[in-house]
């Protein structure tokens, strides 16, 4: 069945640093790809997104690509900050109504000043 | 916008009792809307896919019976955990998607319950 494989956390950066959270998945077809975060205490938030092989998606200063040759979805960021302490769970979703997404185990990044 | 609520947030409840769980999309229709499980420092595991006016759909190894879904409206879904047990407790979210759209999901804040 379809899965999406992350790297382990937890990810402890300094402020400023350079961030790559892997993100592997396996599916048939041509899946939708995603990345959530969830800050402390809240609920998920969709951070971006791509739809088709060679897509970028980019938000906030995140960007990630939909590799298809590798199917890989890796999220990148140049600078990060403090307030960038989350978990971030990349995940997939067939492109049908009422299809579910399947997650990620999540990536837990700590940025310190 | 689009907003997704769930009440209560948190709750608390004694072995044997049963909860119900509100999910509702604040501004706009949900067709679709999704419960998963959230064990601590784990990932969300799919419970159920539930669509208004018709019987949910649940995961392998999810008890029907146990974790009754309702999907009254296009704009809310319950969860139901009967006969609560302490190996019930867990972080609950649900997420739905907007009518006629087919990827992006809108979640919840979750609901922690613990079952004493």
């Amino acid at each position: 069945g379809d899965s999406v494989t992350q790297m382990e956390g937890p990810v402890t950066l300094s402020e400023e640093a350079f961030l790559t959270i892997n993100c592997t998945y396996t599916a048939t077809g041509y899946p939708s790809l995603f990345w959530y975060v969830q800050y402390p205490g809240e609920g998920l938030q969709l951070l971006l997104k791509a739809t088709k092989a060679d897509d970028k998606g980019s938000n906030k200063g995140f960007e990630a690509t939909y590799r298809k040759e590798t199917t890989s979805f890796h999220l990148e960021k140049g600078s990060v900050q403090v307030s960038d302490s989350a978990v971030y769970f990349c995940a997939l979703s067939h492109n049908q109504a009422g299809t579910a997404l399947i997650f990620g185990k999540g990536t837990t990044l700590s940025v310190s000043s | 916008g689009a907003v997704v609520s769930q009440h209560p947030s948190w709750v608390i409840c004694k072995s044997g009792t049963s909860v119900k769980i509100e999910c509702r999309s604040l501004d706009f229709q949900a067709t679709t809307m999704f419960w998963y499980r959230q064990f601590p420092k784990q990932s969300l595991m799919l419970m159920a896919t539930s669509n208004e006016g018709s019987k949910a759909t649940y995961e392998q190894g999810v008890e029907k019976d146990k974790f009754l879904i309702n999907h009254a409206s296009l704009t809310l879904s319950t969860l139901t955990v009967t006969s609560a047990h302490p190996e019930d407790s867990s972080f609950y979210i649900c997420s739905a998607k907007k009518t006629r759209s087919t990827d992006t999901q809108y979640f919840g804040p979750g609901t922690r319950l613990t079952v004493l």
